[in-house]
C-alpha cells in the first residue's frame, strides 16, 4: 500500500483558508489520492479525490504536485464546524480498491 | 439520496456475549464495507463484499466474526463471543462502482460497541 505521512494535528483561524499537508511518495501511476473527515461521534465523510489535475468541489480544493509525492488539502474559509480529523488517503490499486485509514491530522478551528 | 444505514446506535454487551450490527448501503451501491475503528486510531477493513461474494476478509478475525450479504444489498456483521478487545465504532461503508478506483466510499454514523 502507498503511504501516507500527515502532521498529527494543526489548528487554523476561523474564516481563514486552511491548508492541510500529505505526503505520499510511494504513490503508483493509477492510484488516487482521496481525503476524508471525521467530526466527532460520526462516519467519515468523503471530500475529494484526484488523480493528476488540481480538483475542487464546493468543499474543498485538492492540490496536487507534478511529481505527486505530495498533495494540499484547501479548506478556502474554516468555519467552526470543520473542526475534525482529517484523512489523506491512497487508495490500493489491488483487488477491492479499499481505503487504508492513517492516523490523519486533527484539525481544530478556532474562533 | 439516502446515506448509508446502520443500526443499533449503541451497544453494550458483557464479554462472551453475542451481538450483530445491521447495515443498509446506499442503493444500487455494488461494494459494501465493514471497518472497525478503536478509539483514537483509524478505521480498519474487516470485510469487503462486492454484490453477495466477499471480496477482501484478510483482516476479518474469523474465529468470532462472521458476514454476511444476502441478496447483495443489506448485510450484518455478527461477533460471537465477544471480547473486550472489541469495543469499537463498527462503521459500514458503500461505494457504486467495482473495481474502480474513482468511486468514493460513502460511510454510515456506525455502531459503537462496548463490551464489559
Amino acid at each position: 500500500d502507498a503511504k501516507t505521512t500527515q502532521p498529527p494535528s494543526m489548528d487554523c483561524a476561523e474564516g481563514r483558508a486552511a491548508n492541510l499537508p500529505c505526503n505520499h511518495s510511494t504513490i503508483s501511476g493509477n492510484e488516487y489520492v482521496y481525503w476524508y473527515r471525521q467530526i466527532h461521534s460520526q462516519g467519515p465523510q468523503y471530500i475529494i479525490h484526484g488523480l493528476k489535475n488540481n480538483e475542487t468541489n464546493e468543499m474543498a480544493s485538492l492540490i496536487i504536485t507534478e511529481d505527486r509525492k505530495s498533495s494540499t488539502l484547501i479548506l478556502p474559509h474554516a468555519t467552526l464546524r470543520d473542526t475534525a480529523v482529517y484523512y489523506c488517503i491512497v487508495r490500493v490499486g489491488a483487488a477491492g480498491n479499499k481505503l487504508t485509514f492513517g492516523g490523519g491530522t486533527r484539525v481544530l478551528v478556532k474562533p | 439520496e439516502a446515506g448509508v444505514a446502520q443500526s443499533p446506535r449503541y451497544k453494550i454487551i458483557e464479554k462472551r456475549q453475542s451481538v450483530a450490527f445491521w447495515c443498509n448501503p446506499i442503493s444500487g451501491h455494488a461494494t459494501l464495507y465493514w471497518y472497525q475503528q478503536i478509539l483514537g486510531q483509524g478505521p480498519k477493513l474487516l470485510i469487503q463484499f462486492q454484490n453477495n461474494g466477499v471480496v477482501d476478509d484478510s483482516q476479518l478475525p474469523k474465529d468470532r466474526f462472521s458476514a454476511e450479504r444476502l441478496k447483495g444489498v443489506d448485510s450484518t456483521l455478527k461477533i460471537q463471543p465477544a471480547k473486550l478487545e472489541d469495543s469499537a465504532v463498527y462503521l459500514c461503508a458503500s461505494s457504486w462502482d467495482v473495481g474502480s478506483y474513482n468511486s468514493p466510499l460513502h460511510f454510515g454514523n456506525g455502531t459503537r460497541l462496548t463490551v464489559t
